[in-house]
């Protein structure tokens, strides 16, 4: 199985802060790399798929990039609607596993 | 309107079953796989499962594989998470969820499952 270690866990910014958080996945693999938002008592919203192409609709302040098994999402400058637990998910290879999550909290 | 509409709160005893249904609509429902994802209370997101509704094919995460069934009846457009016997830890909210990799994604609303006596 693919383990994706997702860091930090926890994130404090303000708003107009730039943030990333990042994903390493265990082994190589291409890059079929999801990242979700998701708010309580809410289902996840795909934000990013295939590392690096934003999903229709989402604020272009959302970014993500690939490096090796190494991959990024960056919030340009946080809005107060961003903070939220993000995740991130391999769809390379079955299980499709998610990272841990981080939360992304006001400071 | 595209989406994946789930049934509401279940609560169960442990030692009975259940099965959840998450009917499709808007979409061919036999082009894309439906994943299954469980959320336990406070905790993260944890991949159970996906079914390919055109011919049933279906790949398990190892934690979940046993403790649970999926499946699909591609005539009513329904996907199934089922379970033969509860336990108390099977407490969370189900969601399931199409991903596809060319950017469609479309997801239940969750169904929360509470296993008490």
């Amino acid at each position: 199985d693919i383990q994706m270690t997702q860091s930090p866990s926890s994130l404090s910014a303000s708003v107009g802060d730039r943030v990333s958080i990042t994903c390493r996945a265990s082994q190589s693999m291409i890059s079929y790399l999801n990242w979700f938002q998701q708010k309580p008592g809410k289902a996840p919203k795909l934000l990013i798929y295939a590392a690096s192409t934003l999903q229709t609709g989402v604020p272009s302040r959302f970014s993500g990039s690939a490096s090796g098994t190494d991959f990024t999402l960056t919030i340009s400058s946080l809005q107060p609607e961003d903070f939220a637990t993000y995740y991130c998910q391999q769809t390379y290879t079955t299980p499709y596993t998610f990272g841990q999550g981080t939360k992304l909290e006001i400071k | 309107e595209v989406q994946l509409v789930q049934s509401g709160s279940e609560v169960k005893k442990p030692g009975e079953s259940l099965k959840i249904p998450c009917k499709g609509s808007g979409y061919s429902f036999t082009t894309y796989w439906i994943g299954w994802v469980r959320q336990m209370p406070g905790k993260g997101l944890e991949w159970m499962g996906i079914i390919y509704p055109a011919d049933s094919d279906t790949r398990y995460s190892p934690s979940f594989q046993g403790q649970v069934t999926i499946s699909a009846d591609k005539s009513i457009s329904t996907a199934y998470l089922q379970w033969s016997s509860l336990k108390a830890s099977d407490t969370a909210t189900y969601y399931c969820a199409v991903t596809g990799n060319d950017g469609f994604d479309v997801w239940g609303q969750g169904t929360m499952v509470t296993v008490s006596s």
